[in-house]
């Protein structure tokens, strides 16, 4: 199975800072087809994940554009330009290159 | 609206079976997939399966096969997990989301069912 690995797994962060989270694979998760499958969601608190990027890089639907992500093939960073109040909760990675899809071990993101 | 909603938390003896179904609205059933994710109490997310609804085509996480077995009624439009010979270790929150495999994105998902396996 692949691993996946985050750090930090708990990020303080102060609203309106930027903050970002790593997010590393055992393996390559580039495709030959020219995707990376890697996604990304965010659990808040007391709610059910959600999603915020597919294919490596690309934001879901409704998720504001201070969201991004770089990397390829077994080390990506999710970068949030400035924090906001909604943007607390535990962010994971997953890998969906093959089966089974793996998930990294979440990063907590909560305010100073 | 896209929504999908699960039944009520279940209580279940250890050796027990629980399916968990997952009622969809808001979209064509049959033009995505179902997939099945747990959380452990104070844990992190366990992808556990994938159903195409479309051609009924499964894949499962080998940890659970041989005790998962995931369906759907296209008439209804609902997707069940059932899971067999409970453990105290199967006691989590199991959510099922919507998805299209060429993206691998699970884009809306469920409010979760409590699971608890004790004796």
């Amino acid at each position: 199975d692949i691993v996946m690995t985050q750090s930090p797994l708990s990020l303080p962060v102060t609203p309106g800072e930027p903050a970002s989270i790593s997010c590393r694979s055992s393996q390559s998760l580039l495709h030959s087809n020219g995707n990376n499958y890697l996604a990304w969601y965010l659990q808040k608190p007391g709610q059910s994940p959600q999603l915020l990027v597919y294919l490596g890089s690309n934001r879901a639907s409704g998720v504001p554009d201070r969201f991004s992500v770089s990397g390829s093939g077994t080390g990506f960073t999710l970068k949030i330009s400035r924090v906001e109040a909604e943007d607390v909760g535990v962010y994971y990675c997953m890998q969906t290159l093959e089966t089974p899809f793996t998930f990294g071990p979440g990063t907590k993101v909560d305010f100073k | 609206q896209v929504q999908l909603v699960q039944s009520g938390a279940e209580v279940k003896k250890p050796g027990a079976s629980v399916k968990v179904s997952c009622k969809a609205s808001g979209y064509t059933f049959s033009s995505y997939g179902i997939t099945w994710v747990r959380q452990a109490p104070g844990q992190g997310l366990e992808w556990m399966a994938w159903i195409n609804v479309h051609n009924g085509n499964t894949n499962y996480a080998q940890k659970n096969q041989g005790r998962l077995t995931m369906t759907t009624d296209t008439s209804t439009s609902t997707a069940y997990m059932e899971l067999r010979s409970l453990r105290s270790d199967d006691t989590a929150v199991y959510y099922c989301a919507r998805g299209r495999w060429e993206l691998r994105d699970f884009d809306f998902w469920g409010q979760g069912t409590l699971v608890t396996v004790s004796s």
